[in-house]
């Protein structure tokens, strides 16, 4: 099995702020990585595919590469919607896996 | 829109059974593989179980293989997942979630439900 792992597991930022969060892959998984946004009590939603492709429903604000196995999410100008966890999560073969998740809270 | 609905989720004691539906609209339906991804409470997300979109080739986790059945009526828009052998650790918000595309294989997740709730517990 992949096992994805990121970091951090939490962080603390203020609006406005530059944030990002890495997501590591056991073995190479090409680009087929996505990630996913949930908001307290809210299912998750799709940010990112293909490892850099934003859904049409994500701002712009939003950004991620990585090929491999090293990935990245950036959210510049981080705004009050964005307190949430982030998942990434790789489709390069079965089982399916995800990160453990990132907590973005407010600082 | 596209929706995913729930439904079936509930308590149940260690041993016993139930079974998941999945009420989907908003596009067509045996063209796109769906999937269970479960979320423990407090907890990160595990994917459970998979199906393509004509329903000829179905996935599972490790955990639950043998214990779970994914299955689709493609004439009903519905997905199942026919849960038996219910185990404590099997307590999770079930989500049904829709593929981007038609195989299961080399496509990421574009929709999510919002979840059913399964407690095993005596």
């Amino acid at each position: 099995d992949i096992q994805m792992t990121q970091s951090p597991s939490s962080l603390s930022a203020s609006i406005g702020d530059r944030v990002t969060i890495t997501c590591r892959a056991s073995q190479g998984i090409n680009t087929y990585l996505a990630w996913y946004q949930q908001r307290p009590g809210k299912a998750p939603k799709s940010l990112i595919y293909a490892a850099s492709n934003l859904q049409g429903w994500v701002p712009s604000r939003f950004s991620a590469s990585g090929s491999g196995t090293d990935f990245t999410l950036t959210i510049t100008s981080l705004q009050p919607e964005d307190f949430a966890t982030y998942y990434c999560q790789q489709y390069n073969s079965y089982p399916l896996t995800f990160g453990g998740g990132t907590k973005v809270e407010i600082k | 829109e596209v929706q995913l609905l729930e439904s079936g989720g509930g308590r149940v004691q260690p041993g016993g059974s139930l079974r998941l539906s999945c009420a989907a609209s908003g596009f067509t339906f045996s063209a796109y593989a769906l999937t269970w991804v479960r979320q423990t409470p407090g907890k990160g997300l595990e994917w459970v179980s998979g199906i393509t979109g004509v329903g000829d080739k179905t996935y599972y986790a490790d955990s639950v293989k043998g214990r779970f059945t994914i299955s689709r009526d493609n004439s009903r828009n519905t997905l199942y997942l026919q849960m038996n052998s219910l185990r404590a650790e099997d307590t999770a918000l079930y989500y049904c979630v829709k593929f981007y595309g038609t195989s299961g294989y080399y496509t990421n997740f574009d929709f999510w439900g919002q979840g059913t709730l399964v407690i095993v517990s005596s």
